[in-house]
């Protein structure tokens, strides 16, 4: 079965820098979510997209921005990384139209910045 | 917002013990579920609870949710060694957004052969 995708895996960046998460959802799942996990933390809500439109945001930083695109997929942009953004960044999706509301996450980004 | 509390933090234990971790909430929860997030891998969903005294099982996987539905807790029976991870709780926001999750700070599950 198809998996939610997110490039690249990993991503070292240097201060001050941007970056750019990418995330493919499974096909169907009209609704994508972000999480930011720290070494030994549990995942913190950032932000999700229901079609395509914002629907909730998190502990967002305002560095951060995010959208999502007509064929579904979904980008993080991260500007002025600090050494505090270094972790692990989750994409997951889901269906609103499952009863149990189960989000399926993918692999992770795993950001470093130096 | 809703906040849950996850004890233990740590569970070290030997092949074919029980484990148990618990989840709290000091308000009433309308829904609490569960995740495995292996040794470098992501959260894999495991099961939702939304009843009162909700009971239900995976194998030698044990869910509960507390009558009051402000607690809720994961039993795992004999443990193997596939059963190392974290085990999260998590609340499902469902309020005014289309389901985010606020996750409990998980037990790292230790099992030792």
């Amino acid at each position: 079965a198809a998996g939610v995708i997110q490039s690249p895996r990993h991503l070292i960046k240097e201060k001050r820098e941007t970056a750019t998460l990418k995330c493919y959802p499974i096909p169907r799942h009209d609704t994508v979510y972000w999480y930011q996990q720290g070494p030994g933390q549990d995942p913190q809500f950032l932000i999700s997209f229901y079609e395509k439109m914002q629907s909730d945001k998190g502990s967002i930083p305002d560095r951060f921005s995010a959208q999502q695109f007509s064929d579904y997929h979904s980008e993080l942009n991260m500007s002025s990384l600090e050494l505090g953004d270094s972790a692990l960044y989750f994409c997951a999706s889901s269906f609103q139209g499952y009863s149990n509301y189960e989000q399926y996450f993918g692999p992770g980004t795993r950001l470093t910045v130096t | 917002g809703q906040q849950v509390m996850q004890i233990p933090q740590y569970q070290h234990v030997q092949e074919g013990e029980d484990f148990t971790t618990y989840c709290n909430s000091s308000t009433t929860l309308s829904n609490i579920q569960w995740y495995k997030q292996r040794p470098g891998g992501h959260p894999v969903f495991l099961i939702q609870l939304v009843k009162s005294g909700e009971v239900k099982k995976q194998k030698r996987l044990t869910f509960q949710f507390g009558e009051a539905k402000k607690n809720s807790s994961l039993h795992i029976t004999a443990t193997q060694t596939t059963d190392v991870g974290t085990y999260f709780c998590a609340l499902l926001n469902r309020g005014t957004s289309y389901g985010k999750l606020t996750f409990g700070q998980g037990t790292i599950l230790t099992v030792h052969p």
